[in-house]
Parts: C-alpha cells; structure tokens; sequence
C-alpha cells in the first residue's frame, strides 16, 4: 500500500476559473502520473514525470499542464477551467518497474 | 483504437461462487498486466499483477492468467465474496521506460448474497 494523497477530493468552481489538483506522495517515487476518467469509462493517461524536472504529455490529449520541482509533488494545473473538464483526475505513483498505486482522486465539476 | 479491451460491462455472481473476469488485448509491445478494484469515488486499488513471463500468478482468492498467444488475460476470484463488488480495470504496459498504463473500460461485477 503506497502513501499516495491527491487534495481536494471534491471540486465544483466556475467557467474560466484557474485551478490546481494536489498530488503528494511520501514514498521517494521516482515516477509520477496523472490519469482522467469520465464515468463509466477507461482511465486515460494525460501527464506522467519520470522524475525532478522531468514533466512529459500522455496519451490523451490535455489542456492540464504539470510541474514536478520536488520528487513528493507533481501538481497539476488548469489555466481556465471549461465544463469540459468535469472529471475524475487521478495520480499514481511507482519507483523503477514496481506497480504503480493511486491517490483518492479528485473529482471536479466545471460549471 | 482500443489497445485493451473488456468486453463484459458487468458480471453477476452468487456469493461463494467462482467470478471470472476477461480481458483481451491488441499490442504484443505489452509485457506487464495488471488488474485494479476501483470504487466510484476512489482512486484504483492494485489487486494483482502478471509479467509475460509468466502464464499464471495466484495471490489469496485472486489468480491471473496470461494466455500470450490469444492476448487474453483472465482474473479468477474464488470463492467471491460480498465485499468484491467493484469495477475492475485490467491495465497494461510496457516494464521498461515510462510504464504507461493503457486501460480497459472496467467490468462491474456484483456478487449476490
């Protein structure tokens, strides 16, 4: 079981709000990803960071941008949130080729 | 173009019963698969892995099993229990590099008293 915490767990804000999703973890995880899910459907991969100064883009598509200045902490951020965004935002973490464990998730709802 | 695939939306089983849970996938790149349980307002919990490596792997109630050659990838949970009733994800990914999970689109699966 990893130590793996995402704040806030719920988020309902504005249109054209700028926003920021935590995601901390206390293990020395070299490895950090963002993944977004709709309901009912598959997890999709948006950022992941291989390590300190290391942010790269994922397989879907995001206008979410990352930063990953300390190992523990890999934020993620929208500029100006659109209903289009309502989701469920998880992050996950690993070291090396060890299995990767999720935070809580934060799910967010874009008026 | 659905690299992995559950196609059952949702399974039903009675309690103690055996619950078997199917996943197929496209790209042969895959080397490691994983199975998560995941609750609507949770983040995914790891249940179980398998490297290629391997054809089978057994932990508990929970067993996996990779059929290479079909692309198929199976989770037997036995005896099923109430408690189990979750979406189940069945991910995969490349071991080396960035290990980018590619995931299946879940199957809900209720175990009946």
């Amino acid at each position: 079981e990893a130590d793996i915490y995402q704040t806030p767990r719920y988020l309902v804000i504005g249109t054209g709000k700028k926003i920021t999703l935590e995601c901390s973890q206390t293990m020395g995880h070299d490895k950090m990803y963002w993944y977004q899910q709709d309901p009912g459907m598959e997890l999709h991969l948006i950022h992941y960071s291989y390590g300190v100064n290391s942010t790269e883009k994922g397989d879907l598509s995001s206008e979410s941008t990352v930063s990953r200045i300390r190992t523990e902490h890999f934020p993620l951020t929208l500029e100006s949130a659109r209903p289009s965004h309502t989701s469920q935002y998880l992050c996950a973490s690993t070291r090396g080729q060890e299995t990767q464990y999720f935070g809580p998730g934060t799910r967010l709802l874009v008026l | 173009d659905q690299q992995v695939k559950q196609n059952s939306p949702s399974l039903s089983v009675q309690e103690g019963r055996i619950s078997i849970l199917n996943c197929d996938y496209t790209n042969s790149m895959f080397d490691y698969f994983l199975w998560y349980k995941k609750y609507p307002a949770e983040g995914p919990t790891f249940l179980i892995s398998i490297s290629s490596i391997k054809d089978k792997n057994e932990d508990g109630r929970f067993t996996v099993f990779l059929n290479k050659s079909a692309k198929h990838l199976s989770l037997h949970i036995v005896p099923s229990q109430p408690g189990d009733s979750a979406v189940y994800f069945c991910a995969a990914s490349e071991i080396q590099g960035a290990q980018k999970l590619v995931f299946g689109q879940g199957t809900r699966l209720t175990i009946n008293p």
